[in-house]
C-alpha cells in the first residue's frame, strides 16, 4: 500500500526566515511526486512535479528536490502571503496515466510579519 | 481554478436525503476525479473517470455513485447521505497528453449531513 507521510504537521515562520518541509514516501514504483499548495476553504494548487531521484523545481521562494524515499520543499525567505497547506501526493507506476494520487496528510505553513 | 466549478459551494441536508454535487470543467481535459477532503485523514479518491464511457472505483466508493454526463461534467451522488459524509468535495481533471499527470482542482464544496 503506497503511503505519504509529511512533517511537521504544523510550522511557524517569522518573514525571511528559511526552513523545509519534509515529504516520505512508500510506493512500489514511483511515476511522480506531486507538491501542491492549499488556501483554506479552496481547492489544491499544483506547484510541482517530481519524476525521478536528484530532480529539482524551482517557483519563486519554493524549491522542490527527490530522493528515492522522500521529497523537500524549501522555501527560501518566505513572506506572510506563503501562509498555506501545503500537501505532497505521489503515483505509483502501476497506475495508467492520470489516476490514483495518495495524498499525505499537509503541513500548515504560517508566515508572521 | 476557475476552469474547474463546482456547484453547490456549501450544502446543508439531513440524514437520508438524496445529494447530487456537480462538477464542470472547461479545460478539455479527458480525465475527472471525485475526491473527499477530512480533518486528519487527507485527501482520498471517490471515483474517477477516463472518458464518458469509463468510471473507476476508488478507495473510498462505498455509499457514493458517480455519473459522467459529458467529457466536461461529472457528478457525484449520495443516494442516501449519513453523518460521517460531511466533509469537503473535491473535483479535479488531468490529461496526460498535455499537461503531464498532475491534477487541477476545483474550489470545493462544503457539506454537511445533520
Amino acid at each position: 500500500e503506497d503511503q505519504v507521510t509529511q512533517s511537521p504537521e504544523a510550522l511557524r515562520l517569522q518573514e525571511g526566515e528559511s526552513s523545509s518541509l519534509n515529504c516520505s514516501y512508500t510506493v512500489s514504483g514511483l511515476r511522480g511526486l506531486f507538491w501542491y499548495r492549499q488556501d483554506p476553504g479552496k481547492g489544491p494548487e499544483f506547484l510541482f512535479t517530481l519524476y525521478s531521484a536528484g530532480e529539482e523545481k524551482e517557483k519563486e521562494r519554493l524549491k522542490a528536490t527527490l530522493t528515492k524515499k522522500e521529497s523537500f520543499l524549501h522555501i527560501t525567505a518566505p513572506k506572510p502571503e506563503d501562509s498555506a497547506t501545503y500537501l505532497c501526493a505521489v503515483q505509483a507506476d502501476r497506475e495508467t496515466s492520470g489516476s490514483r494520487l495518495t495524498f499525505g496528510e499537509g503541513t500548515q505553513l504560517t508566515v508572521n510579519p | 481554478d476557475a476552469d474547474v466549478t463546482q456547484t453547490p459551494r456549501n450544502r446543508i441536508t439531513k440524514t437520508g436525503k438524496r445529494i447530487m454535487l456537480e462538477c464542470s470543467q472547461t479545460k478539455g481535459h479527458d480525465r475527472m476525479y471525485w475526491y473527499r477532503q477530512d480533518p486528519g485523514l487527507g485527501l482520498r479518491l471517490i471515483y474517477y473517470s477516463f472518458d464518458v464511457k469509463d468510471i473507476n472505483k476508488g478507495e473510498i466508493s462505498d455509499g457514493y455513485s458517480v455519473s459522467r454526463q459529458a467529457q466536461a461534467k461529472f457528478s457525484l451522488s449520495l443516494e442516501s447521505a449519513i453523518p460521517n459524509q460531511t466533509a469537503l468535495y473535491f473535483c479535479a481533471t488531468s490529461d496526460a497528453e498535455r499537461s503531464g499527470n498532475e491534477q487541477f482542482f476545483g474550489p470545493g464544496t462544503r457539506l454537511t449531513v445533520l
